[in-house]
């Protein structure tokens, strides 16, 4: 296809168990973006990657939160230890570039995590 | 730090009725602004956008001003359609190289028969 697709689109896991989401962006894409939406707190932004460039990771709630991107293309969302208020839809975006801020970014259906 | 602030939800309004949702914002610059749209069961989708002052974006009957003196953006749509019926996001991007999106809490539209 040729949007973001992300996996799984549901996940359900009990408090202390890590979880791994992944994003696939659309292909040629160099910026990739991750972003949570939380009930009543809109979307926050988490985590960014431009090309090889070293990612901007202000938006991490926590250490418990990582991501990773392999080969400039797929990225990994990791959230160790899990808590009950992790529980939110996690959103993937990219763009064709990140740098200039011209472009649009494309979002995926999200990954919905519930912490039991 | 910048913010936006949208009208709660969720917003009920019957066929062919008069839309606004409304949007303000606080940047320390001049940001770009934005009204992204999730349909139900699909992913965030670019609306409409505005870059400078008093630029109208418009997209699909929708339409939104960038008003800078007060520091506004609402969304509107003369006419709206059950199809319209989803969440409606408000956001912000400041101009200088990467900036992450800020968006608002989004606000839930409901458009009945």
């Amino acid at each position: 296809g040729a949007g973001v697709s992300q996996s799984p689109s549901n996940k359900v896991t009990e408090k202390g168990k890590d979880v791994e989401l992944r994003c696939d962006p659309i292909s040629g894409h160099t910026a990739l973006y991750w972003y949570r939406q939380s009930l009543g707190q809109g979307l926050e932004f988490l985590i960014y990657f431009q090309g090889n460039s070293a990612p901007d990771k202000s938006g991490l709630p926590s250490d418990r939160f990582s991501a990773e991107r392999t080969g400039g293309s797929v990225s990994t969302l990791t959230i160790q230890r899990t808590q009950q208020e992790d529980s939110a839809v996690y959103l993937c975006a990219s763009s064709i570039e990140g740098t200039s801020g011209r472009f649009e970014q494309f979002f995926g259906p999200g990954t919905r995590l519930t912490v039991l | 730090g910048d913010s936006v602030t949208q009208m709660e939800g969720p917003v009920t309004l019957s066929e062919e009725a008069f839309l606004t949702i409304n949007c303000t914002y606080t940047a320390t610059g001049y940001p770009s602004l934005f009204w992204y749209v999730q349909y139900p069961g699909e992913g965030l989708q670019l609306l409409l956008k505005a870059t400078k002052a008093d630029d109208k974006g418009s997209n699909k009957g929708f339409e939104a001003t960038y008003r800078k003196e007060t520091t506004s953006f609402h969304l509107e749509k003369g006419s709206v359609q059950v199809s319209d019926s989803a969440v409606y996001f408000c956001a912000l991007k400041e101009n200088t190289g990467f900036q992450k999106l800020v968006f608002g809490t989004g606000t839930r539209l409901l458009v009945s028969p």
